[in-house]
This record gives structure tokens, sequence and C-alpha cells, in this order.
């Protein structure tokens, strides 16, 4: 049982269109990283979140932290080929020492011309 | 400032082997985390290393082991390899804040493909 559900798994969409990805957990988290992956190559940080009901903007993407610092959301507007790729959400459990961190299992998503 | 380096990138090994991976964190950077990423389970942790200590560590037998250096570099070791040992090995950085956690940022990754 993943601690961390990412949903969905996988999605193909046309370029222009809006999509969210969706990470929750039943625990409590100190921060929440967002990774983007390429394949063969390590996750790049996209954005870090530490405060419950924070909101950060990247340009076209919107993080959002949920305000009991369970959950969080990736959203994409006006998505672009250059989007595809692993997005991944990994938090730092609230109480653990040290930096480790929790993934999600992943969101494929392919952004189609 | 450069990034986290992994030496090698890929590696081939077969069954009953053992194998050493390198990590370099960027500069200034104290902890230094292990991750293996299979497509199977995805991102675990591995362990993490700071001042030289295993400061935490997953779910792994102990064919599985570490260390860090004075220079922050730190090496994984897996002994007695097995099929399922193939994956992406990762290492990540990040600076040690009083009270919380920080930032890991991510090398490359080695590619670890047992025969």
């Amino acid at each position: 049982t993943q601690l961390l559900e990412q949903s969905p798994q996988f999605l193909s969409i046309q370029e222009g269109e809006n999509l969210t990805v969706y990470c929750n957990s039943s625990s409590v988290f100190s921060s929440l990283q967002w990774y983007r992956q390429e394949p063969g190559e390590g996750p790049v940080l996209l954005v870090t979140v530490v405060t419950g009901g924070e909101v950060k903007k990247l340009k076209r993407l919107t993080f959002q932290f949920g305000d009991a610092r369970k959950d969080s959301s990736l959203h994409i507007t006006a998505a672009q080929p250059g989007d595809t790729g692993l997005y991944l959400c990994a938090g730092a459990i609230f109480g653990n020492a040290g930096n480790m961190l929790t993934f999600g299992g992943g969101t494929r998503l392919m952004v189609k011309p | 400032k450069a990034g986290v380096t992994q030496t090698p990138r890929y590696l081939i090994k077969t069954r009953g082997q053992q194998v050493t991976l390198s990590c370099s964190p960027i500069s200034g950077h104290r902890s230094v985390s292990w991750y293996q990423q299979t497509p199977g389970q995805g991102l675990q942790f591995l362990f993490e290393y700071f001042s030289e200590t295993q400061r935490n560590k997953g779910n792994f037998p102990g064919r599985f082991s570490g260390r860090q250096f004075s220079n922050s570099r730190s090496e994984m070791n897996v002994s007695t390899l097995e099929l399922g040992d193939s994956a992406l090995y990762l290492c990540a950085s990040s600076r040690v804040l009083a009270g919380s956690t920080d930032t890991q940022y991510f090398g490359p990754g080695t590619r670890l493909t047992v025969l």
C-alpha cells in the first residue's frame, strides 16, 4: 500500500488541454515536493511547498498544498508536448528526523501535438 | 554550482556479484540519500547519510549498505546481487536545516542491470 497515493497513473491529452494530478495521504507532511523525470534521468525538482494551503505558480503549472498538509495537487494549464514526462510527488513525513522522502507512484503524462 | 554526480551511469553485473556505486553531492550539501527506482515499485528510499553516519534506513535487506566520507561523498554497495536488484539507483543531496527537512536534488542515477 502506497503511503502517498498519486492519481491518475497515466494521462494522455491533446496540446492545449488542462490537467490536474493529485497526491493524497493519511499522513501529515512537513513539506511536499514535485519532480519531473525524463526517461533514464534523475527527477528534477519543480517546486517545494511547506505551508498548509500554500499555492505556488511556475509559469503554466500551479501547485497547491492542502490545508492539513496531507494532500497536494499539480495543475497544468494549456499543456504542451514539452510537458510530457513522469511527474512525481514526494513528501517528508512530519516528525521524521532527516531527509527521507516518501514518493507517490507517479503520473506518466503524454501531451500529443 | 555543479549538480549531483553519480558514477558509473550504467553497470551490468551477474547474479552473486557485488557492486559499488558512487555519489558526489552538490557542494555544501551534507546529507546524501539513496533511492531505488523500479517499474513495479517506483521510487523507494534506501538510506540517508549525514556526517558520515546513517541517519535513516528504508526497508531493504542487509545486502544493501552504504557509507559517507568526510567530504560528504557517498557510496552504496550491494552484495550477492539478485535479478530483482536491476534498477535505477538515484542519489540525492540536500543541506541540513535545524528542525526541518530540506529540498533534495537528484543525480542522473546509475542504471544497474543484473543478468
